[in-house]
């Protein structure tokens, strides 16, 4: 089944303290890309990636980073979370241009 | 100002009304045009997408959506909405003169009473 997985699903953590949300698909897509979802704002894209060690900044990239080492994984990093980035993401595949095609279920993360 | 414009937030009908929401865009030249839905609890999924032809799309669940590229606009529409059809709808934008970087617009609520 072609799934795209994002790990965790929630989150609460505390501000300063690095995490990582984990994103893995397994349709060999060559793109996949990040995006915050907020209430009245739509998806807006933080980071997007059309292969293997090739990634770019989306809208919103402030306080995030990504690496793509392997086709299959997309992790979003967050070095010093704060507050503001308390948000809804969701990570998405796509194997026939940017617009995605698969997303994930999303994860909710709380920074206090 | 948004690159991508859905005008109504929130909108309420009863099963059986027709339904259309709005997405305007800023961009000139080519385009790309899609439309996204999330249903509660879920992700979302694409419902339609325009890449160039006829300018009224056929999508999944009884949706299509029109381009006007004179009027910037690429409107949802479905002729009859069922209860099912409560979720929020994204319509999404990828213009060359933007990079060619997909843009979202705010989203529209749709709440369909049974």
């Amino acid at each position: 089944e072609a799934q795209v997985t994002q790990n965790p699903r929630y989150l609460i953590t505390v501000t300063g303290k690095k995490l990582t949300v984990t994103c893995s698909q397994n349709m060999n897509h060559e793109y996949m890309s990040w995006y915050r979802q907020d209430p009245g704002l739509g998806l807006r894209q933080i980071y997007y990636s059309m292969n293997v060690e090739v990634t770019d900044k989306g809208d919103v990239p402030e306080g995030y980073k990504v690496s793509r080492k392997e086709k299959r994984n997309f992790p979003l990093i967050l070095e010093s979370p704060s507050p503001n980035q308390t948000s809804l993401y969701f990570c998405a595949s796509s194997g026939t241009g940017p617009q995605p095609q698969h997303f994930g279920d999303g994860t909710r993360l709380s920074i206090l | 100002a948004q690159s991508v414009s859905q005008h109504n937030h929130h909108v309420i009908l009863s099963e059986a009304a027709s339904l259309e929401l709005g997405c305007n865009y800023s961009y000139g030249g080519t385009v790309n045009l899609f439309w996204y839905v999330q249903y509660p609890g879920q992700h979302l999924q694409l419902l339609l997408k325009y890449f160039s032809g006829d300018p009224l799309v056929k999508g999944i669940k009884g949706f299509e959506a029109e381009f006007i590229k004179s009027k910037f606009s690429f409107n949802l529409r479905k002729p009859s909405v069922q209860w099912s059809d409560t979720a929020e709808y994204f319509c999404a934008v990828i213009a060359r003169a933007a990079g060619n970087k997909l843009t979202f617009g705010g989203g529209t609520r749709v709440l369909v009473k049974p």
